[in-house]
């Protein structure tokens, strides 16, 4: 069983709020990821770090950012949240030598902006 | 560009019968491929993966295929069980710390 955890699980907000997502994982993975996925659709990647210090843009242009001073933490971060921000935020990680690992995720965080 | 499809969006499955779900991938690079199970308010989980040296893999109930030649990917769930309904991705990676995730098929058991 994966040991990922994403805060909060939903979260109905107005426009204009900065909005923190939280990811942890206990398994000591170096790397970990951010999606974006809409109902039914398929998963976005929007931003990825290879370990502590390191934090790269995803395929899925987006307005939010990343850090990651702990191996453990990678939260996101919208500074100004608008309607188009509305989706599902899923965090992943992965670990291993090899880029061939499964990615392990979280529940998601469900965003609505109002 | 390089893209993961699936072949049937719904599959709709007898409860007991097997269920094959496919998909199809672009890009020949991909030497790893990952099946996950995605239940309604959860994120995907790993049901099992399979390396571009293998053709076949097995694991409890399930047995993923991997057609290199026609760079098509199936997951087959025997003796489907009400709990197998969910929407199931597939997933490739070329050695990179890129995964591109198909659309998904959504698996519906009839009782």
């Amino acid at each position: 069983e994966a040991d990922i955890y994403q805060t909060p699980r939903y979260l109905v907000i107005g426009t204009g709020k900065k909005i923190t997502l939280e990811c942890s994982q206990t398994m000591g993975h170096d790397k970990m990821y951010w999606y974006q996925q809409d109902p039914g659709m398929e998963l976005h990647l929007i931003h990825y770090s290879y370990g502590v210090n390191s934090t790269e843009k995803g395929d899925l242009s987006s307005e939010s950012t990343v850090s990651r001073i702990r191996t453990e933490h990678f939260p996101l971060t919208l500074e100004s949240a608008r309607p188009s921000h509305t989706s599902q935020y899923l965090c992943a990680s992965s670990g291993g030598q090899s880029s061939n690992q499964p990615q392990h995720f979280g529940d998601g965080t469900r965003l609505s902006i109002l | 560009g390089e893209s993961v499809g699936l072949h049937l969006p719904t599959l709709s499955v007898q409860e007991g019968d097997n269920s094959i779900i496919n998909c199809a991938y672009s890009n020949s690079a991909s030497d790893y491929f990952i099946w996950y199970k995605q239940e309604s308010g959860k994120g995907p989980q790993f049901i099992i993966d399979i390396r571009s040296n293998m053709d076949k893999r097995q694991g409890q109930r399930v047995t993923v295929l991997l057609n290199k030649t026609v760079k098509h990917l199936s997951l087959q769930i025997a003796a489907t069980q009400p709990g197998d309904s969910a929407v199931y991705f597939c997933a490739e990676n070329s050695g990179t710390y890129k995964y591109i995730f198909g659309t998904g098929t959504r698996l519906k058991v009839l009782a």
